[in-house]
């Protein structure tokens, strides 16, 4: 069964970095076919991708959020962290991260985590 | 890769059809010759749920109400008789070139 689940802090101040992680079973971080990405949902509005990590430690990332985003995995404790510098409030959202199979997409998502960003 | 989804909000009777449209600023035909353009559905409170992969293959447990058409830069997910656990937000996604995108989203509610 295939599981991921995002932890990490429910308030941060502005200017603080964010450290997110997520943790996954039922599948191997090492799977050549498997990825894993971060994604975004600000409160009432629409979904925005952020980050992955392929199985071989390469990334990609948002062209806008690049320069305050880092993705890296630990594929023995079968987790990615996202970290994300210089918060603000308007990046309040919930933040999920998400499988990717290579012959399919995105198939299964974390329950996600809201963070707030306030001071 | 800009998605445009329309309508943006989609009321429907219970047993009648829904349609949605996902438009692409570019092809999404991959270079190794697939497309990979999903649809998510967002029920009230919950995370994202794949419904459709590669135009038109219904993932696990997805109701064969569901059914994705299209190719190139149209795409389309009809239900054919919608039923009340239906309604929530539907979202297109491309995985064919990074960064990935997702259209807007069409609200399905129950007229």
């Amino acid at each position: 069964q295939v599981t991921l689940k995002e932890s990490g802090p429910v308030l941060v101040k502005p200017t603080e970095t964010l450290t997110l992680t997520c943790t996954v079973s039922g599948f191997s971080l090492s799977n050549t076919r498997m990825g894993v990405s971060w994604i975004r949902q600000p409160p009432g509005k629409a979904l925005e991708w952020l980050a992955h990590i392929f199985s071989n430690d390469a990334q990609s990332y948002s062209t806008s959020l690049k320069s305050r985003l880092t993705i890296s995995k630990d594929t023995s404790k079968s987790q990615v962290v996202l970290t994300m510098t210089n918060m603000d409030p308007v990046d309040t959202a919930t933040y999920y991260c998400a499988r990717i199979v290579g012959a399919l997409g995105i198939d299964y998502w974390g329950q996600g985590a809201l963070v707030t960003v306030s001071s | 890769i800009v998605l445009t989804q329309t309508p943006l909000s989609s009321p429907v009777t219970l047993g009648q059809p829904a349609s949605i449209s996902c438009r692409s600023s570019q092809s999404l035909v991959h270079s190794d010759g697939n497309t990979y353009l999903s649809w998510l559905q967002q029920r009230p409170g919950q995370p994202p749920r794949l419904l459709i992969y590669k135009i038109s293959n219904r993932f696990s447990g997805v109701p064969d109400r569901f059914s994705g058409s299209g190719a190139g830069t149209d795409f389309t997910l009809k239900i054919s008789r919608v039923e009340a656990e239906d309604v929530g937000v539907y979202y297109c996604i491309q995985a064919t070139q990074f960064p990935l995108t997702f259209g807007g989203g069409t609200k399905v509610e129950i007229k």
